[in-house]
């Protein structure tokens, strides 16, 4: 399997403009988490979905940000409009029920000026 | 409130010395443990895992970890560290009956002399 794919690897841009970042899970794999990583905050956890679902959403820090699942395979998480002090790593993460185990994608590096 | 510590933010230890990083939870029931291995400019990868059973789990890489439910603890352990297990390590747990939700510790970074 490839694992968890994450695109793109790196963004930068500018303050007020929309962020788009994007995962596929591993198949098979009926939980979907979406984390922040930052030197000041550590790692968050942000929103996570069972079976396309979202079932907490509490570490989503504003409503700024939003994220969806449309289909077992893929997830976006939007940033709108993005922020400096959203510049982090943000990791997708996805998980089998029956095993907990979280495999992580490489993250998004992202930048806002 | 439920919690996972990692007492230690940064350890350094020489290339061949033996390392044990500490993990403390405050749980009511046992809960699902596992430990993660971050390097830089890398995603978090499992490094071992703990459920029931036996206390002691071998994990990859070399790494052990030994559950003791008296000091709600699960320490990391390596006989003899290689300067590329320079990296960063999370404690995490699954509180029982608590989805799949993943509650990280703040992290060890560990530093290897050589």
């Amino acid at each position: 399997d490839a694992g968890v794919i994450q695109s793109p690897r790196h963004e930068v841009t500018e303050m007020g403009q929309e962020v788009t970042l994007r995962c596929k899970p591993i198949s098979g794999h009926d939980y979907l988490f979406w984390y922040r990583q930052t030197m000041m905050r550590g790692l968050e956890l942000l929103i996570y979905f069972n079976n396309n679902v979202p079932i907490d959403d509490s570490g989503m820090p504003e409503d700024r940000f939003s994220a969806k699942m449309p289909n077992a395979s893929f997830s976006t998480l939007k940033i709108q409009p993005s922020e400096p002090r959203d510049s982090a790593v943000y990791f997708c993460a996805s998980s089998l029920s029956s095993t907990y185990e979280q495999y992580f994608g490489p993250g998004t590096r992202l930048t806002v000026t | 409130a439920q919690s996972v510590t990692q007492p230690d933010i940064h350890i350094t230890v020489s290339e061949g010395a033996s390392l044990e990083l500490r993990c403390n939870y405050s749980y009511g029931a046992t809960p699902y443990l596992f430990w993660y291995v971050q390097s830089p400019g890398q995603g978090l990868q499992l490094l071992l895992k703990y459920f029931s059973g036996d206390t002691l789990v071998q994990g990859i890489k070399g790494f052990e970890a030994e559950f003791k439910r008296s000091q709600s603890s699960f320490n990391l352990r390596k006989p003899s560290v290689h300067w590329s297990d320079a990296a960063e390590y999370f404690c995490a747990v699954v509180p029982s009956g608590g989805y799949n939700k993943l509650i990280f510790g703040a992290g060890t970074r560990l530093a290897v002399h050589p």
